[in-house]
Formats: structure tokens, C-alpha cells, sequence
């Protein structure tokens, strides 16, 4: 079955850290991927997305992904954390046949230290 | 303004009561979702409508019913509410489908947070 995983459902970091936040799939055909994040009492928003351009993606606030068929892998990455950046963050997939839907991942949640 | 809005923001009810929220979008958008947020369990689809005649179950529908009125509002009702329904309820709107050039992208509101005594 077509399935999203987000290893770690809460991951600290100190400030100035580097941020890995990891996300797999399920799947024989490489899907559409996207990570959003999610700010204490708001909404979802995206972050960055994959749709088989460059397989490195470059996305807001300095975060960037990285498409890895071999692997089925799309981990999130920052090279320094910074306070601002506590939140929770969500992979999410457009499987190929899924009908365009949206499928996320549990979460992850970023704790930044000082 | 926000594009995508909900209402209401926070709700407290009893078992057993109508439960209707509602979102509307100034994004000009024709696809709209609803999704339920659960500690631990990300986000699920419960209903999504691609135009106003196309309505389709997500994976967790059973409780909830949908009605899309116009292209810009999409609600979500509970005709019985219980207790395992409490969680936040966020509404999204996409414009097109990945494939058709860098669309796919979801568009959310900032919740509607129900909780059911």
C-alpha cells in the first residue's frame, strides 16, 4: 500500500544546529512531495515541493529537500536552526493514481533550544 | 483578509448535537478539502470536491456529510456529534493538479477547533 512516514514525531535541536527532519514513502512510481509546516495555532503552509524538476528543492526560511528515488526519501533539511523555527513540520505525497489527493504524514515536532 | 476562512474558530458542544462549519475562499479556487487533525495522526481527509457537482469521500467520511454550495464554500456537518469527533478541522483549497505545471500546492485556513462533551 502507498503510504508517507515521518521518523520522529519530536526531534530537538539547539540553535545553530543543523535540522534533519526525515520523511519516506511507499512506492513504485516516484509521487509528487511537499513538507508544510505548521506554526503554533495557524494553519498548514507550505514549505517547499517536489514535482520532478531539480531533485534538490529549495524552500522558504532557508529550509531545503532533497528527492532520492533510490532511497524513497524526501528529508528536510536546515543547516542552523533558529528559535523561529519551532513548529511542527508535515511531509506530504500525490501519489501517482491517487486521484491528485493529498496524503501527510503523522508529523514531526521541532523543538529548538537555546 | 484571509483567503481561505472557517468558522467558527473554536466550538464546544454536547453528544448527540448538529454541528455544521463552514469555509469560504477568496482564492478563486475549485478544488476543496476537509481534513482532521489528531495528535499523532497528521492529517486525514474526510471529504474533497474538485468542482461544485464533484463531492467524493476521503478516508474517514463515516459521521460527516459535506455540501459544497458554491465554488467558494465548502461545509462540513455532523449530524450527530460524539466525543472521538472532537479535533481541530481544517478546511484547504488547491488550484490544479501537480501535472498541469506547479500546481498540487494546498491553500489551508487556521482551523476550527470542535470539541464534543
Amino acid at each position: 500500500a502507498q503510504s508517507v512516514t515521518q521518523l520522529g514525531s519530536h526531534v530537538s535541536v539547539s540553535e545553530g544546529a543543523l535540522v534533519l527532519l526525515r520523511c519516506n514513502y511507499s512506492s513504485s512510481v516516484p509521487p509528487y512531495l511537499f513538507w508544510y509546516v505548521q506554526y503554533p495555532n495557524q494553519g498548514l503552509q507550505l514549505l517547499l515541493k517536489y514535482t520532478s524538476a531539480a531533485t534538490l528543492v529549495k524552500g522558504i526560511n532557508g529550509f531545503e529537500a532533497e528527492f532520492k528515488k533510490s532511497e524513497t526519501s524526501f528529508h528536510l533539511t536546515k543547516p542552523s536552526a533558529h528559535m523561529s523555527d519551532a513548529a511542527e513540520y508535515f511531509c506530504a505525497v500525490i501519489f501517482s493514481g491517487g486521484y491528485q489527493k493529498v496524503t501527510f504524514g503523522t508529523g514531526t515536532k521541532l523543538q529548538v533550544i537555546p | 483578509d484571509a483567503d481561505v476562512t472557517q468558522t467558527p474558530r473554536n466550538r464546544i458542544t454536547k453528544t448527540g448535537k448538529r454541528i455544521m462549519l463552514e469555509c469560504s475562499q477568496t482564492k478563486g479556487h475549485d478544488r476543496m478539502y476537509w481534513y482532521r487533525q489528531d495528535p499523532g495522526l497528521g492529517l486525514r481527509l474526510i471529504y474533497y470536491s474538485f468542482d461544485v457537482k464533484d463531492i467524493n469521500k476521503g478516508e474517514i467520511s463515516d459521521g460527516y456529510s459535506v455540501s459544497r454550495q458554491a465554488q467558494a464554500k465548502f461545509s462540513l456537518s455532523l449530524e450527530s456529534a460524539i466525543p472521538n469527533q472532537t479535533a481541530l478541522y481544517f478546511c484547504a483549497t488547491s488550484d490544479s493538479s501537480p501535472g498541469q505545471g506547479f500546481g498540487g500546492e494546498l491553500f489551508f485556513g487556521e482551523g476550527s477547533r470542535l470539541t464534543v462533551l
